[in-house]
């Protein structure tokens, strides 16, 4: 079973526009990760923000957290082509497992 | 090559086959992960070792799947009998261990079962 549920599951944008995803969750947690998954290959981590936390910036990557909510959103500013990929949601819960949403689609066009 | 690498990157069995596949952490993670992946969905837990400790299996996994540490360095994942259902990419990763760690994945292996 799956901890998180992303949405949208598909985003289309153009580039320069800015993209928005949210992630939902369902049991308490250690901390919050976002990664990103281009077509056939690993993930790659993006961004963590720990459950004390409420906003986080990385470069282009803004990520809020909202526990009682159980929420999370990712905010990609300015997006290129190359930010086309998968974008996951995973929480950390006891003992440092992991578990993935199902994923955010996201395609930028030129 | 300092990441994490799996072998091999493509396996196409017959059903009912046993299949392996393994895994190669990050020299000084302590944890070590194994997720599957289907098309369009996200990873799946499958299992994870801190050290050489299997510290927890997926209820989703049948009996035919087994996976191992020894020594606490690279991981093997072993299913026997291969079914269709089987058919996904097969994910592993590792971390510093802790509350702390992101991961770091492999590029995965995919399995075919025909």
């Amino acid at each position: 079973s799956q901890q998180g549920e992303e949405d949208p599951q598909a985003l289309s944008i153009q580039e320069g526009e800015n993209a928005t995803m949210n992630c939902s969750y369902k049991t308490s947690i250690n901390n919050l990760q976002w990664y990103r998954q281009n077509s056939g290959r690993g993930l790659v981590h993006l961004i963590l923000i720990r459950s004390n936390e409420r906003e986080k910036h990385s470069g282009r990557l803004r990520v809020t957290l909202d526990t009682s909510k159980k929420s999370s959103s990712l905010l990609i500013t300015a997006s290129r082509a190359a930010d086309t990929a998968s974008y996951f949601c995973a929480t950390e819960g006891s003992w440092g497992k992991l578990q993935f949403g199902a994923g955010t689609q996201v395609v930028v066009t030129p | 090559d300092t990441g994490v690498s799996q072998n091999p990157r493509h396996k196409i069995t017959k059903r009912g086959q046993n299949v392996t596949f393994r895994c190669d952490p990050i020299s000084e993670h302590n944890r070590l992960y194994w997720y599957r992946q289907t098309l369009g969905q996200g990873p799946e837990f499958l299992t994870y070792f801190q050290n050489e400790a299997q510290l927890e299996k997926s209820r989703l996994l049948s009996d035919r799947f087994s996976a191992e540490r020894p020594k606490g360095s690279f991981s093997t994942l072993e299913i026997q009998r291969t079914e269709q259902g089987d058919s996904a990419m097969y994910l592993c990763a590792s971390s510093l261990g802790g509350f702390t760690g992101e991961l770091f994945f492999g590029e995965g292996s995919r399995l075919t079962v025909l």
